[in-house]
Protein backbone atom coordinates (compact mmCIF):
# COMPACT_ATOMS: atom_id res chain seq x y z
CA UNK A 1 0.00 0.00 0.00
CA UNK A 2 1.36 3.64 -0.83
CA UNK A 3 2.30 5.64 1.91
CA UNK A 4 0.58 8.83 3.29
CA UNK A 5 1.85 12.43 4.57
CA UNK A 6 -0.37 14.21 6.81
CA UNK A 7 0.05 17.17 9.00
CA UNK A 8 0.61 16.17 12.37
CA UNK A 9 -2.23 18.68 13.81
CA UNK A 10 -4.60 21.70 12.51
CA UNK A 11 -6.24 23.74 14.20
CA UNK A 12 -10.02 24.98 12.63
CA UNK A 13 -12.37 27.76 14.00
CA UNK A 14 -16.12 26.25 15.44
CA UNK A 15 -18.17 27.28 12.51
CA UNK A 16 -15.52 27.12 9.59
CA UNK A 17 -14.76 24.59 7.19
CA UNK A 18 -11.75 22.43 8.05
CA UNK A 19 -9.91 20.99 5.49
CA UNK A 20 -6.96 18.54 5.72
CA UNK A 21 -4.39 17.44 3.29
CA UNK A 22 -3.03 14.35 2.71
CA UNK A 23 -0.04 13.43 0.45
CA UNK A 24 -0.34 10.35 -1.34
CA UNK A 25 2.54 10.81 -4.38
CA UNK A 26 3.20 6.65 -4.98
CA UNK A 27 -0.63 5.51 -5.10
CA UNK A 28 -1.11 3.43 -7.63
CA UNK A 29 -4.03 3.18 -10.01
CA UNK A 30 -6.21 0.63 -7.86
CA UNK A 31 -5.62 2.10 -4.82
CA UNK A 32 -8.86 3.51 -2.95
CA UNK A 33 -8.27 6.57 -0.61
CA UNK A 34 -9.94 6.17 3.17
CA UNK A 35 -10.50 8.68 6.02
CA UNK A 36 -11.46 7.64 9.02
CA UNK A 37 -11.44 9.66 12.57
CA UNK A 38 -10.63 8.55 15.90
CA UNK A 39 -12.10 10.73 18.80
CA UNK A 40 -10.14 10.39 22.35
CA UNK A 41 -10.29 6.51 23.83
CA UNK A 42 -13.10 5.19 20.72
CA UNK A 43 -12.27 3.25 18.24
CA UNK A 44 -11.67 4.72 14.57
CA UNK A 45 -15.11 5.95 12.53
CA UNK A 46 -15.15 5.48 8.79
CA UNK A 47 -15.95 9.18 7.05
CA UNK A 48 -15.26 8.19 3.23
CA UNK A 49 -13.58 7.15 0.55
CA UNK A 50 -12.61 7.22 -3.09
CA UNK A 51 -10.47 6.23 -6.30
CA UNK A 52 -11.10 9.42 -8.64
CA UNK A 53 -13.55 11.01 -8.58
CA UNK A 54 -14.82 13.54 -5.67
CA UNK A 55 -17.14 12.05 -3.27
CA UNK A 56 -19.61 13.71 -0.85
CA UNK A 57 -21.68 12.45 2.19
CA UNK A 58 -23.42 13.63 4.76
CA UNK A 59 -20.40 13.68 6.98
CA UNK A 60 -17.66 15.56 4.76
CA UNK A 61 -16.09 15.76 1.08
CA UNK A 62 -13.06 14.67 -0.48
CA UNK A 63 -11.21 16.31 -3.36
CA UNK A 64 -8.62 13.65 -4.85
CA UNK A 65 -6.32 15.84 -7.78
CA UNK A 66 -6.54 14.69 -10.88
CA UNK A 67 -3.24 12.93 -10.66
CA UNK A 68 -3.81 11.73 -7.72
CA UNK A 69 -1.08 12.26 -5.96
CA UNK A 70 -2.87 14.32 -2.81
CA UNK A 71 -6.68 14.48 -1.43
CA UNK A 72 -7.96 17.09 0.77
CA UNK A 73 -10.55 16.22 3.33
CA UNK A 74 -13.29 18.63 3.93
CA UNK A 75 -15.63 19.06 7.34
CA UNK A 76 -17.77 22.04 5.83
CA UNK A 77 -18.89 23.36 9.25
CA UNK A 78 -16.91 22.46 12.07
CA UNK A 79 -18.15 21.78 15.28
CA UNK A 80 -16.13 21.23 18.41
CA UNK A 81 -17.28 17.23 17.97
CA UNK A 82 -15.19 16.96 15.07
CA UNK A 83 -12.16 17.15 17.54
CA UNK A 84 -10.32 14.19 16.48
CA UNK A 85 -7.35 12.36 14.90
CA UNK A 86 -8.18 11.97 11.27
CA UNK A 87 -6.33 9.24 9.36
CA UNK A 88 -5.73 9.04 5.74
CA UNK A 89 -5.03 5.88 4.25
CA UNK A 90 -4.45 4.67 0.70
CA UNK A 91 -4.93 0.89 0.27
CA UNK A 92 -6.08 -1.55 -2.92
CA UNK A 93 -9.41 -2.86 -0.89
CA UNK A 94 -8.00 -5.49 0.37
CA UNK A 95 -7.72 -7.04 4.11
CA UNK A 96 -5.16 -5.17 5.45
CA UNK A 97 -6.29 -1.48 6.42
CA UNK A 98 -2.40 0.32 8.04
CA UNK A 99 -2.81 3.58 9.79
CA UNK A 100 -0.29 6.12 9.66
CA UNK A 101 -0.05 8.93 12.67
CA UNK A 102 -2.52 11.24 11.27
CA UNK A 103 -3.39 14.38 11.57
CA UNK A 104 -4.60 15.30 15.09
CA UNK A 105 -7.45 18.34 14.55
CA UNK A 106 -8.50 20.50 17.03
CA UNK A 107 -11.85 23.02 16.76
CA UNK A 108 -11.41 26.21 18.40
CA UNK A 109 -14.85 28.23 19.82
CA UNK B 1 -27.90 -3.57 13.78
CA UNK B 2 -25.06 -0.94 12.54
CA UNK B 3 -22.68 -1.67 15.69
CA UNK B 4 -19.19 -4.02 16.68
CA UNK B 5 -19.49 -4.89 20.52
CA UNK B 6 -16.69 -5.42 22.44
CA UNK B 7 -16.48 -6.96 26.06
CA UNK B 8 -15.48 -6.39 28.25
CA UNK B 9 -14.65 -2.47 28.36
CA UNK B 10 -11.93 -2.51 30.70
CA UNK B 11 -10.08 -5.35 32.05
CA UNK B 12 -6.79 -5.69 34.75
CA UNK B 13 -5.05 -9.17 34.23
CA UNK B 14 -2.08 -10.14 35.82
CA UNK B 15 0.74 -12.00 33.98
CA UNK B 16 -0.47 -15.63 34.95
CA UNK B 17 -3.95 -14.98 34.51
CA UNK B 18 -5.84 -16.65 31.20
CA UNK B 19 -8.47 -14.25 29.95
CA UNK B 20 -10.63 -13.21 26.74
CA UNK B 21 -11.61 -10.46 24.81
CA UNK B 22 -14.99 -11.05 22.59
CA UNK B 23 -16.06 -8.86 19.88
CA UNK B 24 -19.66 -9.06 18.19
CA UNK B 25 -21.07 -8.03 14.82
CA UNK B 26 -24.75 -8.76 13.20
CA UNK B 27 -24.25 -6.89 10.23
CA UNK B 28 -23.51 -9.76 8.37
CA UNK B 29 -19.83 -8.86 7.81
CA UNK B 30 -17.85 -11.43 7.06
CA UNK B 31 -13.91 -10.29 7.56
CA UNK B 32 -13.11 -9.48 11.22
CA UNK B 33 -9.89 -7.99 12.63
CA UNK B 34 -7.91 -7.47 16.11
CA UNK B 35 -6.15 -4.14 16.14
CA UNK B 36 -4.08 -3.25 19.08
CA UNK B 37 -3.16 0.45 20.28
CA UNK B 38 -0.52 1.92 22.74
CA UNK B 39 -1.37 5.75 23.59
CA UNK B 40 -0.24 8.26 21.20
CA UNK B 41 0.14 5.65 18.37
CA UNK B 42 -2.15 4.89 15.62
CA UNK B 43 -3.88 1.49 15.96
CA UNK B 44 -2.10 -1.66 14.63
CA UNK B 45 -3.49 -4.84 12.91
CA UNK B 46 -2.99 -8.16 14.74
CA UNK B 47 -4.95 -10.72 13.18
CA UNK B 48 -7.35 -10.72 10.12
CA UNK B 49 -10.17 -13.40 9.71
CA UNK B 50 -11.95 -13.76 6.51
CA UNK B 51 -15.40 -15.73 6.11
CA UNK B 52 -14.35 -17.45 9.67
CA UNK B 53 -10.65 -18.29 8.42
CA UNK B 54 -7.67 -16.70 9.55
CA UNK B 55 -6.02 -14.78 6.95
CA UNK B 56 -3.33 -12.72 8.37
CA UNK B 57 -0.93 -13.12 11.41
CA UNK B 58 1.00 -9.99 11.71
CA UNK B 59 3.69 -11.43 13.59
CA UNK B 60 1.61 -11.68 17.02
CA UNK B 61 3.26 -13.15 19.59
CA UNK B 62 1.82 -17.18 20.62
CA UNK B 63 0.81 -15.53 23.72
CA UNK B 64 -2.68 -14.06 22.11
CA UNK B 65 -4.92 -16.32 20.60
CA UNK B 66 -7.56 -15.38 17.97
CA UNK B 67 -11.00 -17.40 17.62
CA UNK B 68 -13.59 -17.24 15.11
CA UNK B 69 -16.62 -19.57 16.29
CA UNK B 70 -18.78 -18.15 13.93
CA UNK B 71 -19.00 -15.34 11.58
CA UNK B 72 -20.60 -13.14 13.94
CA UNK B 73 -18.19 -13.60 16.68
CA UNK B 74 -14.07 -12.86 17.15
CA UNK B 75 -12.63 -13.95 20.51
CA UNK B 76 -9.18 -13.12 21.58
CA UNK B 77 -7.42 -15.25 23.96
CA UNK B 78 -4.56 -13.81 26.31
CA UNK B 79 -2.17 -15.71 28.33
CA UNK B 80 1.35 -14.76 30.07
CA UNK B 81 0.90 -11.35 28.54
CA UNK B 82 3.43 -8.61 30.31
CA UNK B 83 2.87 -5.52 31.16
CA UNK B 84 4.29 -3.93 27.80
CA UNK B 85 0.73 -5.69 26.12
CA UNK B 86 -1.26 -3.13 28.12
CA UNK B 87 -3.24 -1.35 25.38
CA UNK B 88 -6.80 -0.89 23.90
CA UNK B 89 -7.28 -3.47 21.96
CA UNK B 90 -9.99 -2.74 18.92
CA UNK B 91 -12.10 -5.07 16.78
CA UNK B 92 -13.13 -4.03 13.44
CA UNK B 93 -14.87 -5.67 10.77
CA UNK B 94 -16.20 -5.44 7.19
CA UNK B 95 -18.54 -6.55 4.21
CA UNK B 96 -16.52 -9.08 2.06
CA UNK B 97 -12.66 -8.45 4.02
CA UNK B 98 -12.58 -5.74 1.73
CA UNK B 99 -12.10 -2.31 2.62
CA UNK B 100 -13.65 -0.53 -0.23
CA UNK B 101 -16.89 -0.79 2.16
CA UNK B 102 -15.17 1.00 4.99
CA UNK B 103 -14.52 -0.96 8.20
CA UNK B 104 -16.59 -0.65 11.45
CA UNK B 105 -15.07 -0.52 14.76
CA UNK B 106 -16.23 -1.34 18.08
CA UNK B 107 -15.41 0.84 21.13
CA UNK B 108 -12.85 -1.19 22.33
CA UNK B 109 -11.36 -3.26 25.61
CA UNK B 110 -8.60 -1.27 27.46
CA UNK B 111 -6.31 -3.87 28.82
CA UNK B 112 -3.80 -3.30 31.53
CA UNK B 113 -1.24 -6.08 32.37
CA UNK B 114 -0.05 -6.20 36.13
Amino acid sequence: DAKTTQPTSMDCAEGRAANLPCNHSTISGNEYVYWYRQIHSQGPQYIIHGLKNNETNEMASLIITEDRKSSTLILPHATLRDTAVYYCIVNFGNEKLTFGTGTRLTIIP
Amino acid sequence: DTEVTQTPKHLVMGMTNKKSLKCEQHMGHRAMYWYKQKAKKPPELMFVYSYEKLSINESVPSRFSPECPNSSLLNLHLHALQPEDSALYLCASSLYGQGRYGYTFGSGTRLTVV
